[in-house]
Parts: structure tokens; C-alpha cells; sequence
């Protein structure tokens, strides 16, 4: 079956522009979640969903971000206000249901603040 | 606090040779899962392993061997016979509810 499919694949934004990100989770899985990976680094943790629910949103970095899944599949992750410190890789990955289940992840969005 | 060190940032090999990526992890839960994900230079992250806290049995799968021992919070992961194909770079994460708790990551360069 398809597996998460994430895009843009790559997004470049001037300082102070608004984004937003789209994930469309493998069909069936109820968790949903988004990290973003620094370059050099591992992925961190931004947020969070169980089906439309935002359980966790403590790895948000500012209030600038903002994430939502209104129907429970494909959900979206904006940042408005763009900084530069914002560029990094963003990948989402889903959960068919519990923390026993393994995360499977998208290819990500890169973004470039300039 | 949970932590994941990967202490190898860069691992070169030649085709063929055996080489080894550790992984020490710090957790205060008992309960809790290990995993080890593959990021090729296309970017996405692909899931190779998961292991539970109670399952220290060692496992393999073809060229791939993982070693968890809690004695040492170590659960590191070999490739044999290493190839071309296998260049990427490695990661380790931790996990005891929903988050993954990822290390730095460990680049292996496999020349020909």
C-alpha cells in the first residue's frame, strides 16, 4: 500500500512568510505525528494527533507553529512569520494506533527561510 | 529524562567489511521500545527495527544483526558484509509513549 506521502518536497520562503505543510498519513492509522529535523541532527518532536485530537504539542518551538487535522487523516503544519531559524527538514510519520505500533515516516518538506 | 547517544558520527568502510553502530540509551521506565530507522541521502527515514524492553533476544535479518543488552542500555546494530548500497546515515531512537526520542545519527560511507 502507499506509504506517507508529504508535500512540497521542497518549499523555499522569505523572512516573515507564512507556510504551510500537508501530510497525508498511510490510510488507517490513527496516530499522526510531526518532527523536525536541523541539519546534521536527528529528528525532534514537534507535535502529535490521535485521529483529530492534538494530544502533545510541547515540541512546538513558538507560537508560530501550528498544526491541525480536522477530519483525522491528512493534516497540516504551518508556520506563519517565518524565520530562518525555521529551515530544516519537517517529516511526518503515522501510527496505525498505540505506542506499541512502529512510526512510519514521509520524505519529508525541506524549507529554506531566506 | 530520556536521552539516546550515538557516539560515532561518521563510520567509513570498505565493500565487504563488517561495522558495527552503537547505541546507549538513558531511560527510567521499565517499559519501553528501542528502534533503529535508515535515512538514505533521499531523506526519508526507513524503519528497520523495533525491539521491547522485555525482549533482549538478539535478532538478524540477512545482512542486518541488532545486539540489546540492558545491562548496559546499549542495543547496537551490525551490518555484515557491508555494501555500497548500505551508505547512509543510521538512526536510533528511544521510545516509552508516543514520541520517538532520535540520537544524532551515524553517517556510513561505504566505498567500493
Amino acid at each position: 500500500g502507499a506509504g506517507v506521502s508529504q508535500s512540497p518536497r521542497y518549499k523555499v520562503a522569505k523572512r516573515g512568510q507564512d507556510v504551510a505543510l500537508r501530510c497525508d498519513p498511510i490510510s488507517g492509522h490513527v496516530s499522526l505525528f510531526w518532527y523536525q529535523q536541523a541539519l546534521g541532527q536527528g529528528p525532534e518532536f514537534l507535535t502529535y494527533f490521535q485521529n483529530e485530537a492534538q494530544l502533545d504539542k510541547s515540541g512546538l518551538p513558538s507560537d508560530r507553529f501550528f498544526a491541525e487535522r480536522p477530519e483525522g487523516s491528512v493534516s497540516t503544519l504551518k508556520i506563519q512569520r517565518t524565520q530562518q531559524e525555521d529551515s530544516a527538514v519537517y517529516l511526518c510519520a503515522s501510527r496505525l494506533a498505540d505506542y506499541t505500533d512502529t512510526q512510519y515516516f514521509g520524505p519529508g518538506t525541506r524549507l529554506t527561510v531566506l | 529524562a530520556q536521552k539516546v547517544t550515538q557516539a560515532q558520527t561518521e563510520i567509513s568502510v570498505v565493500e565487504k567489511e563488517d561495522v558495527t553502530l552503537d547505541c546507549v540509551y538513558e531511560t527510567r521506565d521499565t517499559t519501553y521500545y528501542l528502534f533503529w530507522y535508515k535515512q538514505p541521502p533521499s531523506g526519508e527515514l526507513v524503519f528497520l527495527i523495533r525491539r521491547n524492553s522485555f525482549d533482549e533476544q538478539n535478532e538478524i535479518s540477512g545482512r542486518y544483526s541488532w545486539n540489546f543488552q540492558k545491562s548496559t542500555s546499549s542495543f547496537n546494530f551490525t551490518i555484515t558484509a557491508s555494501q555500497v548500497v548500505d551508505s547512509a546515515v543510521y538512526f536510533c531512537a528511544l521510545s516509552n509513549t508516543d514520541k520517538l526520542i532520535f540520537g544524532t545519527g551515524t553517517r556510513l560511507q561505504v566505498f567500493p
